[in-house]
């Protein structure tokens, strides 16, 4: 069964502060991952792609690492800010299979 | 058009009647995408198009649930004989030619309330 895991499921942390989020899925023959934003009543916003051949990407302050061996893939944000506040979600795409595979997502709240 | 647009943004229907979620994708894009989010679940594959063909409705729940797209563009999610169970925001979706790596578009979702 494909699986994704989105750990701690809710996170508050003041501005400022540096933070990482965790995603792990039980499938090893994954084409990509992809992370998204979704703020209340809107739809989803792609932040970051990482191909399964690649190890991380960056985009600003944001940044995903990718390990298949172990299933895990983070997102790190630089300096949160309030506007950072919404929820995150990882996503993975099988070889051969066109859909994403969801994780139930992390709530973030940055206080400012 | 700028985004991917779907309509109604909210419907409340009663329980036993039938539905109709419309995607209006961005323009020139080939790739269509149906997700279902339930409160407290992740988001749910429902079905994918590829210009007015469906290779992928391998997500739909039952055989209560069907989409079309016609000229390879507007979509239509219609669910029969709705329950309450199918209560959730339907998310539509869409991209160049299909594949992640093209990048996903999305749009703001039609939450349906079944009473």
């Amino acid at each position: 069964k494909q699986e994704v895991t989105q750990i701690p499921a809710a996170l508050s942390v003041p501005e400022g502060e540096n933070l990482v989020l965790n995603c792990s899925f039980t499938d090893s023959a994954i084409y990509n991952l992809q992370w998204f934003r979704q703020d209340p009543g809107k739809g989803l916003t792609s932040l970051l792609l990482i191909q399964s051949s690649q190890r991380e990407q960056t985009s600003g302050r944001l940044n995903a690492s990718l390990d298949k061996s172990s299933g895990r893939s983070t997102l790190y944000i630089a300096a949160s800010q309030p506007g950072d506040s919404a929820t995150y979600l990882c996503a993975y795409t099988q070889g051969g299979s066109e859909k994403l595979v969801f994780g139930k997502g992390t709530k973030l709240t940055v206080n400012p | 058009g700028a985004g991917v647009s779907q309509s109604p943004s909210n419907k409340v229907t009663e329980k036993g009647k039938d539905v109709e979620l419309r995607c209006d994708p961005i323009s020139g894009h080939t790739a269509l995408y149906w997700y279902r989010q339930s409160l407290g679940q992740g988001l749910e594959f429902l079905i994918y198009f590829q210009g007015n063909s469906a290779p992928d409705k391998s997500g739909l729940p039952s055989d209560r649930f069907s989409a079309e797209r016609t000229g390879g563009s507007v979509s239509t999610l219609t669910i029969q004989r709705t329950q309450q169970e199918d209560s959730a925001v339907y998310l539509c979706a869409s991209s160049l030619v299909g594949r992640v790596n093209y990048g996903y578009t999305f749009g703001s979702g039609t939450r349906l309330t079944v009473v």
